[in-house]
């Protein structure tokens, strides 16, 4: 089956700096890979995804690269605020089938 | 439109005893999915529903049983609690088959003493 790492587990930044979180995945038939941000006390949601047709994704402070050669997909955060702090998760999926988690990462965002 | 919803969200339980979760998927969807989150072991799958049918299976023992309605509502069931289901059980519901991105309701705190 699909086996996702996930890297760094904590991160920490200052206010305005960029973070990111990388994640490895096993099996070459996932072609979905969508990024959740989790707040304490709150269920994951979703902040970007990825499909394998596309190298490179942005939505606004918000990235997400594929290297499907490699199979590994990064989360980029730029000028990060205190209000990304959160636990951000990676998962990779074929199609509609059930996607794999990363562990997660925890990410401080210090003013 | 409203987003997953599921009740209660905060449950807490004695060993042996039992507990049903209920998830409302977002309006439209057809697929739920649930999930077991703990520190130690991440995000789980449990199972997952479409049309009132089970169609996938996570690695969980049979105390863990779910089903779903008519309407995509969804509910699950733990029985012979233990300490160990001590978690947060989350819902997520997409579209349907061949459709991929799932969204997640807020969850179930479950607390077993």
């Amino acid at each position: 089956g699909e086996n996702v790492e996930q890297h760094p587990s904590t991160l920490s930044v200052q206010e305005g700096d960029s973070a990111v979180i990388k994640c490895t995945y096993s099996d070459s038939a996932s072609n979905y890979f969508p990024w959740y941000k989790q707040e304490l006390g709150k269920g994951p949601q979703l902040i970007i995804d990825i499909r394998s047709n596309v190298g490179e994704k942005k939505d606004q402070r918000i990235a997400v690269t594929l290297n499907k050669t490699a199979k590994h997909f990064s989360l980029h955060i730029t000028e990060t605020q205190p209000e990304d702090s959160a636990v951000y998760f990676c998962a990779a999926q074929e199609g509609s089938y059930i996607p794999t988690f990363g562990r997660g990462t925890s990410l401080i965002v210090h003013p | 439109k409203a987003g997953v919803t599921q009740t209660p969200r905060y449950l807490i339980k004695t060993r042996g005893q039992q507990v049903t979760l209920s998830c409302s998927p977002i309006s439209g969807h057809r697929s739920v999915s649930w999930y077991q989150q703990t520190p130690g072991q991440g995000l789980q799958f449990l199972f997952e529903y479409f049309s009132e049918t089970q169609r996938n299976k996570g690695n969980f023992p049979g105390r863990f049983s779910g089903r779903q309605f008519s309407n995509s509502r969804s509910e699950m069931n733990v029985s012979t609690l233990e300490l160990g289901d001590s978690a947060l059980y989350l819902c997520a519901s997409s579209p349907g088959l061949g459709t991929d991105t799932q969204y997640f309701g807020p969850g179930t705190r479950l607390t077993v003493l």
